[in-house]
């Protein structure tokens, strides 16, 4: 079975700039949570998506979004990027259920440099 | 609200050593889910163990084991037999079952460095 994947896997982009970030889980698995990964901040919970709804969502502002398709792909938007965005951007798939033994499996990560 | 908390920045130990990594986690639900994921310097976090909160035995794969200890708040792992690959981030983190979907808290993770 094929694991997470995510694309780009590096970015370089400007302040201002919006970027969207891929993430297609493995086959079967209708959960897609996005984290944010920098050193100062640790991995902090962006927000879950399940069956194309918006099912958690964390502490960021309204410039990060996201959205689900119907096949379960995930994408993260960030608009007018800052200095600060600058991050391991990590998608991690899970079968949906939410229930306490649920296993996340992460992709690779989407390097984030914002100049 | 759920926490969790890694006190150990970083760790060394000796290759082919033994190592015990803490984590101990502050919830109110009664049935949670415990897990451990490695983080090499690649960046990809790899699911390495899973706890449940109302399983009787520890849970052991492979090489990593989880000292389980529920009326400390506590699921410590343990790598037997370190291996020059073992260096990496370690991430203990937890998701309750009771409350609808709730999401998963990650501690801040301990660095694992092994000595040749």
């Amino acid at each position: 079975k094929a694991g997470v994947t995510q694309t780009p896997r590096y970015l370089i982009k400007t302040r201002g700039q919006q970027v969207t970030l891929s993430c297609s889980p493995i086959s079967g698995h209708r959960s897609v949570s996005w984290y944010q990964q920098t050193p100062g901040q640790g991995l902090q919970f962006l927000f879950e998506y399940f069956s194309e709804t918006q099912r958690n969502k964390g502490n960021f502002p309204g410039r990060f979004s996201g959205r689900q398709f119907s096949n379960s792909r995930s994408e993260m938007n960030v608009s007018t990027l800052e200095l600060g965005d600058s991050a391991l951007y990590l998608c991690a798939s899970s079968a949906g259920t939410g229930l306490g033994k649920e296993t996340q499996y992460f992709g690779p990560g989407t390097r984030l440099l914002v100049l | 609200a759920q926490k969790i908390t890694q006190t150990q920045p970083g760790m060394f130990v000796q290759e082919k050593e033994a190592v015990t990594l803490d984590c101990t986690y502050d919830t109110s639900d009664p049935s949670y889910g415990l897990f451990w994921y490695k983080q090499p310097s690649s960046g990809e976090m790899i699911f390495l163990i899973y706890q449940g909160s109302y399983d009787q035995q520890n849970a052991t794969e492979g090489r990593y084991s989880l000292n389980f200890q529920k009326a400390r708040k506590s699921a410590n792992l343990v790598i037997s037999a370190s291996q020059l690959g073992d260096s990496a981030m370690y991430f203990c983190a937890m998701r309750p079952d009771s409350g609808g979907y709730q999401k998963v808290t990650f501690g801040t993770g301990t660095k694992l460095q092994v000595i040749p």
